[in-house]
């Protein structure tokens, strides 16, 4: 069964901290990895798409790398603003849908 | 501006009516979502749809109905069939169904 676990559930670092958040996943085939944010009563906001092993993005303090079993949100020197919760999905080849983890809660403290 | 609309923001109802929440993309992109999402769980598919007058199931689509008259829009009818009907909507979009997807701000509704 195609299945995402994200961990922490909840992190809470000094602005200036760097850290990172993990998303395991297990799936028949990846087709993409997805990292998302959420500000709370609102809708995701796209941050980043994986498709092999090794691959990395980066955005601003944000750095997303993939291999076959995880991937990390790498957070560096975070701000108060980054707050927020981080969700990743992953997309299975020949289906349409995603998988969410349950996000990773991050709290960054001024 | 592109983007995806969905109104209203907040969405008060009886037990026992049939409410709709709105999505409206202006984006061009042919698939559209409509997920679930509860507190402590990751959000769940109720139905998608990868074209005009087509669309498919999700994980719990029991009480919902959508329609896909329209790119641009992708309705969602939540019935009095839904047993547990309060929660965040979220709608979304992607170029295809191979691309990331966008997501709307999000309705909530409140059954009581």
């Amino acid at each position: 069964e195609d299945q995402v676990t994200q961990s922490p559930e909840a992190l809470r670092l000094q602005e200036g901290e760097s850290s990172s958040l993990n998303c395991s996943y297990t799936v028949s085939g990846l087709r993409g990895l997805f990292w998302y944010r959420q500000d709370p009563g609102k809708g995701p906001e796209f941050l980043f798409t994986l498709y092999s092993a090794g691959e990395e993005k980066e955005k601003e303090r944000l750095k997303a790398t993939l291999t076959k079993k995880e991937s990390f949100l790498h957070i560096t020197a975070p701000k108060p603003e980054d707050s927020a919760t981080y969700l990743c999905a992953v997309q299975a080849s020949g289906t349409y849908k995603y998988i969410f983890g349950t996000g990773t809660r991050l709290k960054v403290l001024a | 501006d592109g983007g995806i609309t969905q109104s209203p923001k907040y969405l008060f109802r009886k037990e026992g009516q049939n409410v709709t929440l709105s999505c409206e993309q202006n984006l061009n992109h042919d698939a559209m979502y409509w997920y679930r999402q509860d507190p402590g769980q990751g959000l769940r598919l109720i139905y998608y749809s990868q074209i005009v007058n087509d669309f498919q199931k999700g994980d719990i689509a029991e009480g919902y109905s959508v329609s896909r008259e329209k790119k641009e829009s992708f309705p969602l009818t939540v019935t009095s069939a839904q047993k547990n009907p309060t929660a965040f909507y979220l709608c979304a979009s992607s170029r295809d169904g191979e691309y990331e997807q966008y997501f709307g701000p999000g309705t909530r509704l409140t059954v009581t």
